[in-house]
């Protein structure tokens, strides 16, 4: 199986920061790599796609870039609803697997 | 309105089973590979298994190989996942989610349902 590996765990920040998670495959996953946000007591919201693709809908604050094992999501000015926890999730190779998860917290 | 809805978790016993289900609405059913992807409580996500558009295909996570079984009824707009030989660590939220076109991700997902084991 294809072991995903975020970091940091967890981060503290400010409105208006610059933000950004790692997420390392064990293997190449190609871009085949899609980010998601979940908050406290609801289901994950895809953001990112094919490791780069923003998904409609979504703000454009959120990029995505990076190709075979590593991959960062930046969040480009924090704003108050995006605290949260993040996970990437490799779907080249089924099981799909997810990373361990990035809490975003208020500093 | 695209939605999914779960159902069928409870509470039940080591080695015991449960089916659940999730009833989709919204959009054209039979186009999507279906997933299921569960949660433990405060914890991270792990994908459980997952369908083909028709059911001719299943794949599933080390953890449920064996035990667990993925099915969907095209004709009720319905996905199921049978689980046996339940055991502790199979307590979680269980969400269904809907695959994007051409499975890059997962776009749409329920609520979920809870599936508690006890000893």
């Amino acid at each position: 199986d294809i072991q995903m590996t975020q970091s940091p765990a967890t981060l503290s920040a400010s409105v208006g920061d610059r933000v950004t998670i790692t997420c390392r495959a064990s293997q190449s996953v190609s871009n085949w790599l899609a980010w998601y946000q979940q908050k406290p007591g609801k289901a994950p919201n895809v953001l990112i796609y094919q490791a780069s693709s923003l998904e409609s809908g979504v703000p454009s604050r959120f990029s995505g870039s990076g190709s075979g094992t590593e991959f960062t999501l930046t969040i480009s000015s924090l704003q108050p609803d995006d605290f949260a926890t993040y996970y990437c999730q490799q779907y080249r190779i089924y099981p799909w697997t997810f990373g361990q998860g990035t809490k975003v917290e208020i500093k | 309105e695209v939605q999914l809805v779960e159902s069928g978790g409870v509470v039940v016993q080591v080695g015991g089973s449960l089916r659940l289900s999730c009833a989709a609405s919204g959009f054209t059913f039979d186009d999507y590979v279906m997933h299921w992807v569960r949660q433990d409580p405060g914890k991270g996500l792990e994908w459980v298994s997952c369908i083909s558009w028709d059911g001719g295909s299943t794949y599933y996570a080390d953890s449920v190989k064996g035990r667990f079984t993925t099915s969907r009824d095209n004709s009720k707009n319905s996905l199921y996942l049978q689980m046996n030989s339940l055991r502790t660590d199979d307590t979680a939220l269980y969400y269904c989610a809907k695959a994007k076109i051409l499975e890059n991700g997962m776009d749409v997902w329920g609520q979920g349902t809870t599936v508690t084991v006890s000893s």
